[in-house]
């Protein structure tokens, strides 16, 4: 079956420039998670959709990103704005959702690596 | 403080022998879950094996084995028989009860040398 994939896997850009980075994520899969990856450092969570609302956004660094999931299935990263600092891979995991259990597992999508010229 | 540590920035194996990859946590929950991931340099997050805090045995998939220490907040990732398609950076990661955020360390590099 399909994984979870990313669109465009690569997206130069330059400073003050707008950007959409799309995520579908695996069919099914309620939760949808955004995480932003710098050089050299781990995954950083930036937001989690439970369905189609934003359950949590507390790792959103300003307000120049903003993320939609209109019908619960495909979401859109948006970054108005962009800076030089905002250049990093930007990952996407789903899974089934929540549970009673700590296990959940996430599986991710391939990144899309943006540069910000 | 930070939630997951890894202290190893690099490490090198030789093929077939078995490797410890470090992490250490840092939680006040006691209903945890405890994750590895590996991230080859094509840049996909590969899940490998988790580890409950309410779970009584260590972990294990296939080569993989999770040597969890409770007392000790260490989840460290054993790897047995290394082979040359381990080399990638791997990642420790931990999620609090059922929260929504996955805390990731800042990863260990392992090189298998042939």
């Amino acid at each position: 079956g399909a994984g979870v994939s990313q669109t465009p896997s690569n997206k130069v850009t330059e400073k003050g420039k707008y950007v959409e980075l799309r995520c579908d994520p695996i069919s099914g899969h309620t939760a949808l998670y955004w995480y932003r990856q710098s050089l050299g450092q781990g995954p950083e969570f930036l937001i989690y959709f439970q369905g189609t609302g934003a359950a949590d956004d507390s790792g959103l660094p300003n307000d120049r990103f903003f993320a939609v999931r209109p019908e619960g299935s495909v979401s859109t990263l948006k970054i108005q704005r962009t800076e030089r600092g905002d250049s990093a891979v930007y990952l996407c995991a789903s899974s089934l959702g929540t549970s009673g259990s700590s296990y959940n597992e996430q599986f991710f999508g391939p990144g899309t690596r943006l540069t910000v010229l | 403080a930070q939630k997951i540590t890894q202290t190893q920035p690099g490490m090198f194996v030789q093929e077939k022998e078995a490797v410890t990859l470090d992490c250490t946590y840092d939680t006040s929950d006691q209903s945890y879950g405890l994750f590895w991931y590996k991230q080859p340099s094509s840049g996909e997050m590969i899940f490998l094996i988790y580890q409950g805090s309410y779970d009584e045995q260590n972990a294990t998939e296939g080569r993989y084995s999770l040597n969890f220490q409770k007392a000790r907040k260490s989840a460290n990732l054993v790897i047995s028989a290394s082979q040359l398609g381990d080399s990638a950076m791997y990642f420790c990661a931990m999620r609090e009860g059922l929260g929504n955020q996955f805390y990731f360390g800042t990863g260990t590099s392992l090189t298998v040398i042939p």
